[in-house]
């Protein structure tokens, strides 16, 4: 059963930088399929952030795309997530999640989340 | 961006009741190339990540109780519950995957009535 584990820290100065990692259980990294960051502002929709496959490549949500990098480390079955120069408008629940091989950009197992508060 | 619109916002049905919610995206998500949709339903309940109902429109994931159908095509999509149960409460949203940034809908609030 695959599994996703997330960590990263949760409490936030503005200007800092964001920085989660995901690890996969279960499986290790599938070639055709993509995993994710998706983040979740209280009370509100998710919003995508970006996703990157097995060999690294990577589609990031222009909206963000100065800000965030993501990359993956198939030596331990994780990926990680970094968002610089964050704000209070970054304030949300940050989830991780992988694809599924019939269609590799939905989102079929999720992290747990992590409330990621930006706030002096 | 492809921007997706639900409706309604909120929607209170009886139990046993049919629940339908719709959701339109700003430009079509059908890909000719395999003649599919690329649109997905998720699932999301209080303090839990959203769940995946629905990809290819109308293609329900492993698991996932028959009272839930995609349908739609293009532009359009719809998401019935055919017989609603408890269970069901719960916030849907629409998702378009097909092309990047994969976005979402605002999100349509099920209740019992």
């Amino acid at each position: 059963q695959v599994q996703l584990q997330q960590w990263g820290a949760g409490l936030l100065n503005p200007s800092e930088t964001l920085s989660l990692t995901c690890a996969v259980h279960g499986e290790s990294f599938q070639n055709n399929l993509y995993y994710s960051w998706i983040r979740q502002p209280p009370g509100k929709g998710p919003e995508w952030i970006g996703e990157i496959n097995h060999s690294g490549s990577t589609n990031y949500n222009p909206s963000l795309q100065s800000r965030v990098t993501i990359s993956v480390d198939t030596s331990n079955n994780q990926f990680s997530l970094k968002l610089t120069s964050v704000t209070a408008a970054d304030t949300a629940v940050y989830y991780c999640a992988r694809g599924k091989l019939q269609a590799w950009e939905v989102h079929l197992y999720w992290g747990q989340g992590t409330l990621v508060t930006v706030s002096s | 961006d492809i921007v997706m619109t639900q409706s309604p916002d909120s929607l209170a049905v009886s139990l046993g009741e049919r629940a339908t919610i719709t959701c339109k995206s700003s430009q079509s998500v059908f890909f000719s190339s395999n003649n599919k949709n690329y649109l997905a339903w998720y699932q999301q309940k209080p303090g839990q990540p959203p769940k995946l109902l629905i990809y290819w429109a109308s293609t329900r994931e492993s698991g996932v109780p028959d009272r839930f159908t995609g349908s739609g095509s293009g532009t359009d999509f719809t998401l019935t519950i055919g017989s609603l149960q408890a269970e069901d409460v719960a916030v849907y949203y629409c998702q378009q995957y097909g092309y990047p940034p994969r976005t979402f809908g605002q999100g349509t609030k099920l209740e019992i009535k």
